[in-house]
């Protein structure tokens, strides 16, 4: 089973509007970390916004907040006011194995993003 | 300061080659990851290093191999190289201990590599 799913290939959201993006995650690990990074087409993996497992509120960066629902796994990431430089790629991505010392990131394929004028 | 940094930018090796990336992780971060991104896939984990030394290693063969330098750079070696290693090499870098909760992860811009 796929660890991090992201079950939107493309998305298609017009300038100023919200748009979500979807993230399902399978672990049996109880300390985990849920991550957002946007991509341009540059490469560069930008980090957006973090989620801890055991935090009580839902994250938020600016335009950027992530929707945890941890009984469904869940980890959407919200861009509000969406801008023309937001269209990218966003991949969201969990840390396990926080207490074993040793952790790494697992990625899910990625969403397309365009945002038209 | 400056972020994760990664060269080369872009390099084209032949099959067989030999390939040395590095990367210089953000000032004061001791932990360094690479990861493989091939196209239209997320990156998946090759390495990761602590206080120099190796903490995790990916599904990959041993033709790949890592280390990290008192300075906390890393190099990523990869020999014999075969078309199916093209892809973005990325490096990530974080402050302390991989198994510490509070580390946000940073990437370089990565390192493409075109094997023909």
């Amino acid at each position: 089973a796929q660890k991090i799913t992201q079950t939107q290939p493309g998305m298609f959201v017009q300038e100023k509007e919200a748009v979500t993006l979807d993230c399902t995650y399978d672990t049996s690990d109880p300390s985990y970390g849920l991550f957002w990074y946007k991509q341009p087409s540059s490469g560069e993996m930008i980090f957006l916004i973090y989620q801890g497992s055991y935090d009580q509120q839902n994250a938020t960066e600016g335009r950027y907040s992530l929707n945890f629902q941890k009984a469904r796994k869940s980890a959407n990431l919200v861009i509000s006011a969406s801008q023309l430089g937001d269209s990218a790629m966003y991949f969201c991505a969990m840390r396990e194995g926080m207490n074993s010392g040793y952790s790494t990131l697992t990625f899910g394929k990625g969403t397309m993003l365009l945002v038209s004028p | 300061d400056a972020g994760v940094t990664q060269s080369p930018t872009h390099l084209i090796k032949t099959r067989g080659q030999h390939v040395t990336l590095r990367c210089s992780p953000i000032s004061g971060h001791k932990s360094v990851s690479w990861y493989q991104q091939v196209l239209g896939q997320g990156p998946q984990f090759i390495f990761q290093y602590y206080e120099k030394e190796e903490r995790g290693r990916g599904n990959f063969p041993d033709r790949f191999s890592a280390r990290q330098f008192p300075n906390y750079s890393s190099e990523l070696n990869v020999n014999a190289l075969l078309l199916g290693d093209s892809a973005l090499y990325l490096c990530a870098s974080s402050l302390g201990s991989p198994g510490y909760s509070g580390n946000t992860i940073y990437f370089g811009e990565g390192s493409w590599l075109t094997v023909v």
